[in-house]
Parts: C-alpha cells; sequence; structure tokens
C-alpha cells in the first residue's frame, strides 16, 4: 500500500506570495495533520482535520489555512510568504483521528527567498 | 507549559552500546508520549510509545522509562547499530491531539 504521498516535494517562492502543499493520506485514512519543521527543530502542530472538519489548530498565524477534501486529501495555504516560512511541511495520516496512529509522509521542503 | 525539553542535543555511540535520550515535559495533562526516529529526507515514524499508567516498555532494542513525578521519560537503544543513526524526537500530547515536540536528538552510531 502506499503511504502518505505529498506534493510537490521541493518548492522555491519569494517574500509576499503565496503557496499551496498537497498531501494525499493512506486509503482509508480519514484524519490529516499539519506539522512544520524548521531545520534542526522538531515538527510543530499547525492543523488537525477529522472528517473534512477542522479539529485542532496550533499556534501559528491566519495567514496558514487548510481544508480536507472529500476523499480525503488536504491542502495547507500560507499567504504573504515571510523568510520565517521557510521549513519542512510534514503531513501525518491516521485512521480514526487517534494521532498516536499517525503515519508521516516525506514533506515538502519550502524555501521563501 | 507546552514545552518538552530534550537532551542531550547530539549523541555519538560505539556499535553495540547504549544510546540514552531524555525528555521533560511541564504539563502534567499530557497522557501519550511517543518517540519518533526521522532519517535524512524523511517523515518521522512512529519508534515507541509510552501512557503514563506504566513506568517501562520495551519492544526489540527500544525500551522507554517514564517517571511520572520527575515528569521525564527517556528512550534507550540497546545493543546500538549504525542503521540507528538517526535523529530522535521525544513528544507528548493529550488526548492524541496537538502534539508537542521536543527539539530532537541526533545519534550516530560508530561501526
Amino acid at each position: 500500500d502506499a503511504g502518505v504521498t505529498q506534493s510537490p516535494t521541493h518548492l522555491i517562492k519569494t517574500r509576499g506570495q503565496h503557496v499551496t502543499l498537497r498531501c494525499s493520506p493512506i486509503s482509508g485514512h480519514k484524519s490529516v495533520s499539519w506539522y512544520q519543521q524548521v531545520l534542526g527543530q522538531g515538527p510543530q502542530f499547525i492543523f488537525q482535520y477529522y472528517e473534512k472538519e477542522e479539529r485542532g489548530r496550533g499556534n501559528f498565524p491566519d495567514r496558514f489555512s487548510a481544508r480536507q477534501f472529500p476523499n480525503y486529501s488536504s491542502e495547507l495555504n500560507v499567504n504573504a510568504l515571510l523568510l520565517g516560512d521557510s521549513a519542512l511541511y510534514l503531513c501525518a495520516s491516521s485512521f480514526s483521528g487517534a494521532v498516536e496512529t499517525q503515519y508521516f509522509g516525506p514533506g515538502t521542503r519550502l524555501l521563501v527567498l | 507549559q507546552q514545552q518538552v525539553k530534550q537532551s542531550p542535543q547530539s549523541l555519538i555511540v560505539q556499535k553495540g552500546g547504549i544510546s540514552i535520550i531524555n525528555c521533560a515535559y511541564e504539563n502534567t495533562a499530557f497522557d501519550y508520549f511517543p518517540w519518533y526516529q526521522q532519517f535524512p529526507g524523511k517523515g518521522p515514524a512512529l519508534l515507541i510509545a509510552i501512557r503514563p499508567d506504566v513506568s517501562e516498555k520495551k519492544e526489540g532494542r527500544f525500551t522507554i522509562s517514564f517517571n511520572k513525578s520527575a515528569k521525564q521519560f527517556s528512550l534507550h537503544i540497546m545493543d546500538s547499530q549504525p542503521g540507528d543513526s538517526a535523529t530522535y524526537f521525544c513528544a507528548a500530547s493529550k488526548d492524541g491531539q496537538n502534539f508537542v515536540f521536543g527539539p530532537g536528538t541526533r545519534l550516530s552510531v560508530l561501526p
């Protein structure tokens, strides 16, 4: 079975631009979470969606938004990019929304110039 | 109160040795404590996890020790192998949501 997939793998943007990152969960998984991992640090929780509803939100500004589609795939959107948004963005999926069983994708590496 | 502290930042161990990584938390509401292993270019993978109603959990060469009164937990890797070389993250959550991760420990196991 395919694991969690994310696209694109790498992305370069300039300050002020907008970016959309995509995630496809493991087949049958209904929950998706997004994390930001700055180089040399642990992942920081951004959002969790379960059955297309937002279940949790971390301490990130309103420039960050996300949604989950009927097929349980998800998008993370970041507006007005800042240099500090450069990071690895990780998506994790789980079957029931019980996050202890979450499986991470390989991430999207975003560089903001 | 949401912070999880982790030490050491980096660790070098000889093949066959024991690797020990320590974490401490402040929020007593946390009820799930996993350890993740991350290789370069990959997402974190769940290694082993514990709940606060037990003091130790062992899976193969990996053991978590949990001290609820001290609000500390640690990962022990027995018979460390070069293939264990990776970055290890401890984490904590309440009700399986809003995970808080430690800053990570880069482990190098020398052949």
